[in-house]
């Protein structure tokens, strides 16, 4: 079983939809959950974190973290063309190193 | 600085030869990460540093990687006799590590070709 488990892409949503990203992870006494986009080519950019059980909004981004379900998740309202990247979810089971899922690939449809 | 920096973005070398890679820090972050992508997606922790002090170590592959940080200096990592499976993108990010603040943020990346 992989660490960090993200919902397999490619995603395609129309400009303006929701996109909704999925998570899990195996390490049940992981502290710190992080969301990154990462454009090809480019290096990974932090968009949101979340510590604490619940959700976390920032502008059109809300993170949702279940810790009893090992489960964390990204929203991103009012999808942009400029959103199309790929979406990594980290999880720091020490908080010294980061474990990455796969990544989602998401497109975002003019 | 306010980005991590790293040098240089490209670097080729041949089966056996050395490569050496260099990060520099977000001025005032006292923990860096190194991490290598192979593949596009797959990120690989390697090595994790508290100042000049190593961390974690749990992911080098020690007969031939090795890193530093030393005061002063930017941080590096050194690959002696490189294989083709080491050509990779390799990420330095760095951490403040303040109070409930464990956010890393990452550097440019240098692509290593071996051939």
């Amino acid at each position: 079983q992989k660490e960090v488990e993200q919902n397999s892409g490619p995603l395609s949503v129309p400009e303006g939809a929701i996109a909704s990203l999925n998570c899990t992870y195996s390490d049940r006494g992981s502290q710190s959950f992080f969301w990154y986009r990462q454009y090809s080519g480019k290096s990974p950019e932090l968009i949101m974190f979340i510590y604490s059980n619940g959700d976390k909004e920032d502008g059109r981004f809300t993170a949702q973290l279940n810790k009893a379900s090992q489960y964390v998740s990204l929203l991103i309202r009012d999808s942009q063309p400029s959103d199309s990247a790929t979406y990594l979810c980290a999880v720091s089971p020490n908080d010294y190193k980061l474990s990455f899922g796969a990544g989602t690939t998401v497109t975002v449809r003019a | 600085g306010e980005e991590v920096a790293q040098t240089p973005k490209h670097l080729v070398r041949g089966e056996g030869q050395k490569a050496k890679l260099y990060c520099a820090p977000i001025k005032g972050h006292s923990y860096v990460f190194w991490y290598q992508q192979v593949l596009k997606n797959e990120f690989k922790f390697l090595i994790s540093f508290q100042n000049e002090n190593v961390f974690d170590e749990t992911g080098m592959p020690k007969e031939r990687f090795s890193a530093k940080c030393l005061p002063n200096s930017p941080c590096s990592l050194e690959i002696q006799a490189t294989k083709l499976e080491d050509s990779a993108v390799y990420f330095c990010a760095s951490s403040p590590r303040i109070t409930n603040s464990y956010e890393q943020y990452f550097g440019p990346g240098t692509r290593l070709t071996v051939t």
